[in-house]
């Protein structure tokens, strides 16, 4: 397919365990961003990359999350020692352009659930 | 506070008839409007798109408006189906500096259709 790929698509962890999130954007996109979407909610904005350069990451909630996107492609979202307030289903978005300034659309991927029991 | 509220949260009708949700924002300064469709368990898929110029905008049974001056959007679907029933977030983009790019994201309205 060619849309936006995430994976693992469900997660569970025990608190306190690290796990890494994995986005495959659409070919050629060059940005990409991640969101956290709470049950019920509408997804909360985390981090924002273009190409390899994290523009944006005041969304991020504390340091115990970190986003990588080192070769422009696929990014990595880290959450390290996980509490049970991250429990949420994590967006991965791409676009073709800057989708601030121009109306690109955003590509969603199905998301990941995690859940810290 | 959230920079984006929609309303109702959630709204039941019947097979065939029509809807309007409704979307309040606060972001500025602005850049687009977008209406995503989010069906249980799957990411938001666009279904319109307007700068602040347009002030309505079609695709297919969805009609989104815009009104910039009240910074107030709605989206209409026409002759429901089965299949809308999902949540229908609004969504603003933002325009400035370090923070190109962000999307702002309501809550979204939970429609159910009924047969």
């Amino acid at each position: 397919g060619a849309g936006v790929s995430q994976s693992p698509r469900y997660k569970v962890a025990k608190r306190g365990q690290d796990v890494a999130l994995r986005c495959d954007p659409i070919s050629g996109h060059v940005s990409l961003f991640w969101y956290q979407q709470a049950l019920g909610q509408g997804p909360e904005f985390l981090t924002y990359f273009q190409n390899e350069a994290q523009l944006d990451k005041s969304g991020l909630p504390s340091d115990r999350f970190f986003a990588e996107r080192p070769e422009g492609s696929v990014s990595t979202l880290k959450i390290q020692r996980t509490q049970q307030e991250d429990s949420a289903v994590y967006l991965c978005a791409s676009s073709l352009g800057v989708s601030g300034r121009h109306p690109y659309g955003q590509y969603f991927g199905p998301g990941t659930r995690l859940t810290v029991t | 506070k959230n920079q984006v509220e929609q309303s109702p949260q959630s709204l039941i009708i019947l097979e065939g008839k029509n809807c309007t949700l409704q979307c309040n924002y606060t972001v500025s300064p602005f850049s687009n409007l977008r209406w995503y469709k989010q069906d249980t368990g799957r990411g938001p898929v666009s279904l319109t798109i307007m700068t602040f110029s347009e002030n309505t905008k079609s695709n297919g049974r969805y009609t989104a408006t815009l009104d910039a001056d009240t910074k107030q959007s709605s989206l209409h679907i026409t002759a429901s189906q089965l299949s809308d029933s999902a949540s229908y977030i609004c969504v603003v983009s933002h325009d400035r500096g370090s923070t190109l790019g962000r999307l702002y994201f309501g809550r979204g309205t939970q429609l159910t259709v009924w047969p």
